[in-house]
């Protein structure tokens, strides 16, 4: 396994334009992802999928912005009518970890694997 | 609204010198706390993480933070930075009930040989 990969590098698009990133997470982790980086900040959280249940999602999140992970493998982050603001890396990580052992109470050893990132540009 | 702060954006040091970077949170409830690193080029990888037990937790590379709860404090040390430390370090909350990782603005240091 070569890690988490995401696909792709780099994305130049025209504002009102809609774009879709797509992340692999390593074979095996149940859990994955989803981060936005400005220049000058800390990773922004974006959604949390568990398998194929997205079960958190960053209020900040617009109704622009919608994630997947149809199979439980790999995911899709979409961003429709972008706008300049979105500019930004965009992050994936992924896991592996017990089911529910977050919002139950009893914590994994969840170690996150992140991935080298979509580095958008909304002209 | 719960924030990590990182006290210091910017250090430069020179090799052997101890290396204290600060990391605070903003919450009351039980957290796990991570600090990342992402050397030049590199992805974010973990260094360390407290779950719970000993405050003290030993990272990759020589690296050591404290948790120290009444401070909401996760400071991260090195007795003696190398040249190769030269990286940006980000520390990281999770709060309980949710999956969410909160990180802070990061600290970019740099290591004169």
């Amino acid at each position: 396994d070569t890690g988490v990969s995401q696909d792709p590098r780099h994305k130049i698009t025209k504002r009102g334009q809609n774009v879709t990133f797509r992340c692999d997470p390593i074979s095996e982790h149940n859990r994955l992802y989803w981060y936005r980086q400005t220049l000058g900040q800390g990773p922004e959280f974006l959604t949390y999928f568990q398998n194929e249940a997205q079960l958190e999602k960053s209020r900040l999140l617009s109704d622009r912005f919608s994630a997947e992970r149809p199979k439980g493998s790999f995911s899709t982050l979409e961003i429709q009518r972008t706008e300049q603001g979105d500019s930004a890396m965009y992050l994936c990580a992924s896991s592996s970890g017990a089911s529910g052992s977050g919002t139950s109470g009893r914590w994994g050893t969840d170690t996150q694997y992140f991935g080298p990132g979509t580095r958008l540009t909304v002209l | 609204a719960q924030s990590v702060s990182q006290h210091n954006h910017h250090v430069i040091l020179s090799e052997a010198a101890s290396l204290e970077l600060g990391c605070n949170y903003s919450y009351g409830g039980t957290v796990n706390l991570f600090w990342y690193v992402q050397y030049p080029g590199q992805h974010l990888q973990l260094l360390l993480k407290y779950f719970s037990g000993d405050p003290l937790v030993k990272g990759i590379k020589g690296f050591e933070a404290e948790f120290i709860k009444s401070k909401f404090s996760f400071n991260l040390r090195k007795p003696s930075v190398q040249w190769s430390d030269t990286a940006e370090y980000f520390c990281a909350v999770k709060l309980s009930g949710t999956y969410k990782y909160i990180f802070g603005t990061g600290t970019r240091l740099k290591v004169l040989a």
